[in-house]
């Protein structure tokens, strides 16, 4: 069964930095592109980046480039995401997905993370 | 970019009903689009793929249809655990997702 578990989440301030990570368990991870999807509470869902399967193929949404890095380490199954420079509108609850495919291209995300909530405020 | 515009907002419905969603494309995506469903606090399910390739497990009530820019999620006859807020997801050029339909109990 395919298991993924974000933490790292939290309080932070603006303009500082937090790193969020994605275990992951229950199937090849290095067959698999990942990506980060984030959700305001109570609002709806948006894409903020993928990775393929080797990480040399980042893609990022506009509203995080330049400020956020994401990554991953096939040898510890664990996806990452750095965020600097953070803003109060980048407070959300933050999913790792699955893709259903190594994301040579695009591709839909078939299996989920429960989540963690950061917060970005003074 | 490609925007997504899915409609209603908001659908009130009764167990047994007929429901449909749809999702518009600012462009063309082919059939490259997702549906899912999330409840509240939890992690979204996909239902749907490639417009209307149903995910394993998911009942087959569940359907879609559409192809270009315009798209449907139909639930053939609404039951208590289809109470839930659902989004389409463009992934043909990159990742757009819907507004999402949050449907209700009328």
């Amino acid at each position: 069964e395919v298991h993924l578990l974000e933490s790292g989440g939290g309080l932070v301030q603006p303009g500082g930095s937090l790193r969020l990570s994605c275990a992951a368990s229950g199937f090849s991870f290095n067959i698999y592109g990942m990506g980060w999807v984030r959700q305001i509470p109570g609002k709806g869902l948006e894409w903020v980046s993928t990775i393929n399967t080797v990480g040399d193929r980042p893609h990022y949404a506009d509203s995080v480039k330049g400020r956020f890095t994401i990554s991953r380490d096939n040898s510890k199954n664990t996806l990452s995401l750095q965020m600097n420079s953070l803003r109060v509108d980048d407070t959300a609850v933050y999913f790792c997905a699955r893709a259903d495919s190594g994301l040579v291209t695009f591709d839909f995300f078939d299996s989920w993370g429960r989540g963690t909530l950061v917060t970005v405020s003074s | 970019d490609i925007q997504m515009t899915q409609s209603p907002s908001i659908l009130s419905a009764s167990v047994g009903d007929r429901v449909t969603i749809t999702c518009r494309a600012s462009q063309s995506i082919s059939s490259w689009l997702a549906w899912y469903q999330q409840k509240p606090g939890k992690a979204p399910k996909l239902l749907l793929y490639k417009v209307s390739t149903l995910e394993s497990g998911v009942p087959s009530r569940f359907s879609g249809s559409g192809s270009g820019t315009d798209f449907t999620l139909t639930i053939s006859s609404l039951q208590p655990d289809d109470f839930a807020t659902y989004y389409c997801l463009q992934y043909n050029r990159f990742w757009t997702f819907g507004q999402g339909t949050k449907v209700d109990i009328k």
